[in-house]
C-alpha cells in the first residue's frame, strides 16, 4: 500500500464483496503494527492492531495477517459496505526520542460501489 | 468524552502571516502528538509531547514551527512566518500510556497559506 507520486494506490469493489489492503514495511525490527481508516474530513481511526509473535488477528469484519519473512501485512474486510471508504493506514512503531511513535505509510484508498 | 478537539477547522491566510493551531486532548491522556498531512509526503509527525514535555521536535520542519503544552488540557502549534509550502492538514492527537496506546485523533486544521 505504498503510494506512487502524488497519487494513492486505490481499490475499488463492489458492495458485498471482500477488500485486501496490502501494506509493505522496510524495519525487521518492528513488532507491533496498526491499521488506521481516515475518512474524508476526519482524523484518523484506529481500527486494529497486530504484534510481531502473531501471525493473524480477527476483529469485527476486519482481518490482519503478518508476514515478517517477507516483512508485508494485509488488511482484509469482508462484506466491504460503502461506509468502508476511506483511505486505509498501516503503521509500525519507530523509535523517537526514546520512546516508539506510530510512523504512518502513505495510505490506499478503498471505494466501494454500492 | 467529546475527543480531540482541534481549532480552527479551517484556516487561510496570507504568506508572512502567523498561524496559530490549538488542540484539547483528551482527558487523562498523556501523551500528545502534532502530525502534518499533504499528498506528497503523507502523515509526517511534527512533535510529541509526554506529561506537557516536548521528547521529540525533529519533525518540525523549520524554525518557522514552534509547539507549546502549557497544560495537560492545551497546546498550541504555530507558523510564524507562514509560507505556502505550509499548506496542509495539521492533526493532533493524544494517546495513553504512550506510542502502543492507539491514538486518537482530532478532525484536523485545514490550513491554506496564500
Amino acid at each position: 500500500g505504498e503510494s506512487v507520486g502524488l497519487h494513492l494506490p486505490t481499490l475499488s469493489v463492489q458492495e458485498g464483496d471482500n477488500s485486501i489492503i496490502n501494506c509493505a514495511y522496510s524495519n525487521s525490527a518492528s513488532d507491533y503494527f496498526i491499521w488506521y481508516k481516515q475518512e474524508s474530513g476526519k482524523g484518523p481511526q484506529f481500527i486494529i492492531d497486530i504484534r510481531s509473535n502473531m501471525d493473524k488477528r480477527q476483529g469485527q469484519r476486519v482481518t490482519v495477517l503478518l508476514n515478517k519473512t517477507v516483512k508485508h501485512l494485509s488488511l482484509q474486510i469482508a462484506a466491504t459496505q460503502p461506509g468502508d471508504s476511506a483511505v486505509y493506514f498501516c503503521a509500525d512503531l519507530e523509535i523517537s526520542g526514546g520512546s516508539y511513535i506510530p510512523t504512518f505509510g502513505r495510505g490506499t484508498s478503498l471505494i466501494v460501489h454500492p | 468524552d467529546a475527543g480531540v478537539i482541534q481549532s480552527p477547522r479551517h484556516e487561510v491566510t496570507e504568506m508572512g502571516q502567523e498561524v496559530t493551531l490549538r488542540c484539547k486532548p483528551i482527558s487523562g491522556h498523556d501523551y500528545l502528538f502534532w502530525y502534518r498531512q499533504t499528498m506528497m509526503r503523507g502523515l509526517e509527525l511534527l512533535i510529541y509531547f509526554n506529561n506537557n514535555v516536548p521528547i521529540d521536535d525533529s519533525g518540525m520542519p523549520e524554525d518557522r514551527f514552534s509547539a507549546k503544552m502549557p497544560n495537560a488540557s492545551f497546546s498550541t502549534l504555530k507558523i510564524q512566518p507562514s509560507e505556502p509550502r505550509d499548506s496542509a492538514v495539521y492533526f493532533c492527537a493524544s494517546s495513553l500510556g504512550g506510542a502502543r496506546e492507539k491514538l486518537f485523533f482530532g478532525s484536523g486544521t485545514q490550513l491554506s497559506v496564500l
